[in-house]
């Protein structure tokens, strides 16, 4: 059973760029959440993604986008790239369905460097 | 913005030993989990404890809930060199479908030999 996944594992990018990166969820799992880590710091959330849609959001700026596919796998995209946001994004997927629980599993992460 | 604050920041001790970690937090909350983070990678879900439990077991893990207090304690056992990792509880605010989980700034862990 595949965990969740992330692609790219690094990126490096300058300032101004774009930059997708891309989560499949852990099989049986229909919801994805997005988390930013600062270097030195906890997990932030950014949004959530069910049924392809932005159910909840944390406070970051519209920069921040994202999608989900029918096949649940989730996209972040990220335009006008700072310097700040220079940090390990997580994807974390769960379930709604009672039975499954609400425990989110994450996956390794890709960390972006902006320069 | 973080949620809660694990304490200590940072704790080092030898194998064999017992580790604590505490976290507190700020608003009421569905359920809080502990997840371990080696070395800047993925996090580990280690244990998931909802707000009506006060005390949870796995393997060499005991977790302990006060929410009167607002706060949350994890226990390893009979420490290992692997357990050397970053610590991070969790809070889930509303859990279910409108489940988002607020981090601490969470406690790194050395286990020397």
């Amino acid at each position: 059973d595949a965990g969740v996944t992330q692609s790219p594992t690094h990126l490096i990018k300058t300032r101004g760029q774009q930059v997708t990166l891309r989560c499949s969820p852990k099989s049986g799992h229909d919801t994805v959440s997005w988390y930013q880590q600062a270097l030195g710091q906890g997990p932030q959330f950014i949004f959530q993604y069910y049924e392809e849609e932005e159910r909840q959001r944390g406070n970051f700026p519209d920069r921040f986008s994202g999608h989900q596919f029918p096949n649940y796998s989730s996209e972040l995209n990220v335009n006008a790239l700072l310097l700040g946001d220079s940090a390990l994004y997580l994807c974390a997927s769960s379930s709604l369905d009672r039975d499954v629980g609400d425990t989110q599993y994450f996956g390794p992460g890709t960390r972006l460097t902006v320069l | 913005s973080q949620q809660g604050e694990e304490d200590p920041q940072a704790l080092s001790i030898q194998e064999g030993e017992n580790a604590t970690m505490n976290c507190s937090y700020k608003t009421s909350i569905n359920n809080l989990q502990w997840y371990r983070q080696n070395s800047g990678r993925g996090l580990v879900h280690l244990i998931l404890i909802r707000s009506n439990e006060r005390e949870k077991h796995s393997g060499r893990l005991r977790v302990t809930l006060d929410t009167s207090k607002k706060s949350s304690s994890l226990l390893i056992t009979a420490s290992r060199a692997a357990d050397t990792a970053s610590y991070f509880c969790a809070t889930d605010a509303r859990g279910g479908t409108a489940s988002k989980l607020t981090f601490g700034t969470g406690t790194r862990l050395q286990v020397t030999l």
